[in-house]
């Protein structure tokens, strides 16, 4: 099975920043790749399917590139409510999800 | 509006089993799948099973293949996570969300708040 590991583990940055989140397979999985944010006490949501497309509702900083084995969550200029945990998720065999990316705002 | 709302969580021992519900509203709820995700207590996401629409196309993540069973009334709008044999590591938050088919994947769009199961004696 395909598995995903995300970095890095945590990250702190400012408002405005740009910030990059990456996802890496284990093996290519073409662009079967989607990302979501989760902030406590909350379920997830979905951010960007089909590893680029920007979901509806969710703003256009958000933005997601990749194919093959590297994939990317950008966030071109971070705000103060996006401090969350980020997680990719694939849908190879079966959908998986990577471990997480905790962003805090400095 | 869409809403699904999850039921059924509990303290259970070690080897018992849990009913979960998944009460969806607001779409046409035969039209999609639908997954169960859980989350270990401060840890990240597990995505465990989905169902399709009609019920015909069911997979399991290896953890509960075996030991958990989904299933769905559609007169009912309703989907079903049975747990037997269940486990401390079990022990989660369980959400059920809906599964909208996209060009190359199959995301959840939409997510209930989840049902909390704790397995300990």
């Amino acid at each position: 099975a395909i598995q995903l590991t995300q970095s890095p583990s945590s990250l702190s940055a400012s408002v405005g920043d740009r910030v990059t989140i990456t996802c890496r397979a284990s093996q290519g999985m073409s662009t079967t790749l989607a990302w979501y944010q989760q902030k406590p006490g909350k379920p997830p949501k979905l951010l960007i399917y089909d590893a680029s497309s920007l979901q509806s509702g969710v703003p256009s900083r958000f933005s997601g590139r990749g194919a093959g084995t590297d994939f990317t969550l950008t966030i071109s200029s971070l705000q103060p409510e996006d401090s969350a945990t980020y997680y990719c998720q694939h849908f190879d065999s079966y959908p998986f999800f990577g471990q997480g990316t905790r962003l805090e705002i400095k | 509006q869409v809403q699904l709302v999850e039921s059924g969580g509990g303290l259970v021992k070690p080897g018992g089993s849990l009913r979960l519900s998944c009460a969806a509203s607001g779409f046409t709820f035969s039209d999609y799948y639908i997954s169960w995700s859980r989350q270990a207590p401060g840890k990240g996401l597990e995505w465990i099973s989905y169902i399709s629409g009609s019920g015909s196309t069911i997979s399991y993540a290896d953890s509960v293949r075996g030991r958990f069973t989904i299933s769905r009334d559609n007169a009912k709008n309703s989907v079903f996570l049975q747990m037997n044999s269940l486990r401390a590591d079990d022990t989660a938050l369980y959400f059920c969300a809906r599964d909208v088919v996209r060009a190359t994947t199959t995301p959840s769009d939409f997510w209930g708040l989840g049902t909390r199961v704790t397995v300990s004696s």
